[in-house]
């Protein structure tokens, strides 16, 4: 039972590369988000989907796009990275809104 | 003022202790709270739910105080285990979830 997987686990970009972060959930879940975070920042919401077909800006959209894919899949993209990307990324889904969320384990990402 | 805070600590308590972590919430049309538990370099995993009525489950427990705007966990007879940090999250149904900045717990020997 695999829950929510991400991938990749870790990643190194050069500034103004491009790249998809992949997130599956199995859990049947409807709503599925993206989160970064940063030391002595806590999880920072960066978009979210709270349904199949639907995507919504978090606190910080600025920089990245989604893809809700199908129900199961959430993808995350950086166009141009920056070095203030660098952070850990973690995806997660429930059932809604008011439901708990479940995290993957992560992905590690680095623009140097 | 930031929608959910926490005291960010660190608690460092001796096994055995009887710890409680508060958080404050400003908005109040949140609907749903949660306990989190985070591992360093790992995944936040949730530790429980919290209801008006309280809960209990095991060692910990966790209630919501709406007319302050403020939840509680309560970890009595601390383990070694225990040590990580330990995120409140509240929501207001609209799927913006803020977590707080988390509280980190060391139970030391």
């Amino acid at each position: 039972n695999a829950g929510v997987t991400q991938t990749p686990k870790f990643q190194v970009l050069k500034t103004g590369q491009s790249m998809t972060l992949q997130c599956a959930q199995d859990m049947n879940h409807n709503s599925m988000y993206w989160y970064r975070q940063d030391p002595g920042m806590g999880l920072r919401l960066i978009y979210y989907s709270a349904s199949e077909g639907t995507t919504d800006k978090g606190e910080v959209p600025n920089g990245y796009n989604v893809s809700r894919l199908n129900k199961r899949e959430f993808s995350l993209r950086l166009e141009s990275a920056a070095p203030s990307q660098t952070s850990v990324y973690f995806c997660a889904s429930s059932e809604n809104g008011i439901q708990p969320q479940h995290f993957g384990d992560g992905t590690r990402l680095s623009i140097l | 003022r930031k929608e959910v805070e926490q005291d960010p600590g660190p608690f460092n308590v001796p096994e055995g202790a009887t710890v409680a972590f508060n958080c404050t919430y400003s908005n109040s049309a949140s609907q749903s709270f949660f306990w989190y538990r985070q591992d360093c370099r790992k995944e936040p995993k949730l530790l429980m739910s919290v209801y008006s009525s309280g809960n209990e489950d095991g060692r910990f427990t966790a209630q919501l105080n709406r007319a302050s705007q403020y939840i509680s966990l309560l970890i009595r007879d601390s383990k070694l285990s225990d040590s990580a940090t330990y995120l409140c999250v509240g929501n207001t149904g609209g799927f913006k979830t803020i977590f707080g900045a988390g509280t980190r717990l060391f139970v030391k020997a």
